[in-house]
């Protein structure tokens, strides 16, 4: 399979303890995205890398929220001391990035995340 | 910012009815990109058309068809002859590049839930 794929697909955890998502995107492409989706909502954008460098964080990842791309390829998200406001479907998307130009965002399945 | 409004929370037809998905969005570029996306049971988002803002065809694909207006800032989606299989939450989505930089995200609007009942 050569889509976005996204480790755990599932996640329980307890208030408090940190937990580490993985995404494997498409493997040429060199934009990165992942977003969070809450019941009932569409997702919302969380952060933005370009090969390995993370150009944009958006306000909804606060200080317990990390994410890396080592070596532009894969990509980690962590958060330290989950809270349950935490609990959510983290998404994740590649594109392949040509110059300034559009290019479409695969989604991966997601991890799901319930914190209790 | 950029908004996307679906104001149909949940729509529920009979099989081989039609239905119409509204989606309404807000931007200040000239620039710009409109998605829908179909996220069935399974949760995995799937994607269904892109329209970038120079093109206002409306355009047809099997039972699907959108009908993009910039003059009405919509772009609505239209299932003919519904089956069981369209069920799922649909999403409009917008995407643009601020600052004219490579950051292209989307912007979701909040989803319509289609029932197609046998």
């Amino acid at each position: 399979d050569t889509g976005v794929s996204q480790n755990p697909r599932h996640k329980i955890t307890k208030r408090g303890q940190n937990v580490t998502f993985r995404c494997d995107p498409i493997s040429e492409h060199n934009r990165l995205y992942w977003y969070r989706q809450t019941l009932g909502q569409g997702p919302e954008f969380l952060t933005y890398f370009q090969n390995e460098a993370q150009l944009e964080k958006s306000r909804l990842l606060s200080d317990r929220f990390s994410a890396e791309r080592p070596k532009g390829s894969f990509s980690t998200l962590e958060i330290q001391r989950t809270e349950q406001g935490d609990s959510a479907m983290y998404l994740c998307a590649s594109s392949l990035g040509l110059a300034e130009a559009y290019n479409e965002q695969f989604f991966g399945p997601g991890t799901r995340l319930t914190v209790l | 910012a950029q908004k996307v409004t679906q104001a149909q929370t949940e729509i529920s037809v009979v099989e081989k009815e039609d239905v119409t998905l509204d989606c309404v969005y807000e931007t200040r570029d000239t620039t710009y990109y409109l998605f829908w996306y179909k996220q069935p049971p399974s949760g995995e988002l799937v994607f269904l058309i892109r329209r970038n803002s120079f093109d206002e065809q409306n355009e047809i694909s099997g039972r699907y068809s959108w009908n993009f207006q910039k003059s009405t800032s919509s772009f609505n989606f239209t299932i003919t002859a519904s089956q069981v299989v369209d069920s799922a939450v649909y999403f409009c989505a917008l995407s643009e590049a601020e600052g004219g930089g490579s950051n292209y995200k989307l912007t979701f609007g909040k989803g319509t839930l289609l029932t197609v009942n046998p």
